[in-house]
């Protein structure tokens, strides 16, 4: 069974930082291609990052682009977001999703539970 | 700003038809980039309902479809059932955007 768990959220003060992580399970970590998705309270989805299997390829929306770096390491079936220069908007769940292969290439096909952060003096 | 537009809410009766439309543009539906639904119920996290503008996961209903033409997209619920209450968000790839992947605005549906 496929199961992405996050962990790393709080409280931050604005211009902290803050570092989350995603263990994966059940499924070839290294195989896939992983993203983080965000959800301010009541609003809506909203792209974060998308890292490659390999970590060689990434991209940021342009919203966090310069303050927030995605990795992953492969060893230990795990993805990160480290997130600097926090902002007030920056507070939302966060969720690890894995991009889908083959058929359903494109999409988000598994979801973790999500890790809630929010920025705040 | 999401790229992709749907409305804010639809609502129906149990057992009806309501259909939830994406509205994009040239620079991702409208490009022929694949559409993806989501469902997310209250206090969890999305779950893919639609995939390739037309298909379904396995153990999704057949009362969901996903339909595609020109610069937008429809996912339709058939015999709407008090469970389908939730949030839906369509998704795609965008050529204009850094990274590509976009939702829409998403919807709320509500059984009454």
């Amino acid at each position: 069974e496929v199961q992405l768990v996050e962990s790393g959220g709080g409280l931050v003060q604005p211009g902290g930082s803050l570092r989350l992580s995603c263990a994966a399970s059940g499924f070839t970590f290294s195989s896939y291609e992983m993203n983080w998705v965000r959800q301010a309270p009541g609003k809506g989805l909203e792209w974060v990052s998308y890292i490659s299997s390999s970590g060689s390829t990434i991209y940021y929306a342009d919203s966090v682009k310069g303050r927030f770096t995605i990795s992953r390491d492969n060893a230990k079936n795990s993805l990160y977001l480290q997130m600097n220069s926090l902002r007030a908007e920056d507070t939302a769940v966060y969720y690890c999703a894995r991009d889908g292969r083959g058929a359903v290439a494109g999409t988000f096909d598994y979801w973790g539970q999500g890790t809630l952060v929010t920025v705040s003096s | 700003q999401s790229v992709l537009t749907q409305p804010p809410s639809v609502s129906g009766a149990p057992g009806q038809r309501v259909t939830i439309s994406c509205t994009g543009s040239s620079s991702n539906i409208g490009a022929g980039y694949d559409v993806h639904w989501y469902q997310q119920l209250p206090g969890t996290a999305p779950k893919l309902l639609i995939y390739g503008n037309s298909n379904r996961p396995s153990g999704v209903p057949d009362r969901f479809s996903g339909s595609k033409s020109g610069t937008s997209a429809s996912l339709a619920i058939t015999g709407l059932q008090a469970e389908d209450e939730a949030d839906y968000y369509c998704q795609s790839y965008d050529s204009s955007l850094s990274g590509s992947r976009v939702f829409g605005t998403g919807t709320k549906v509500t059984v009454l």
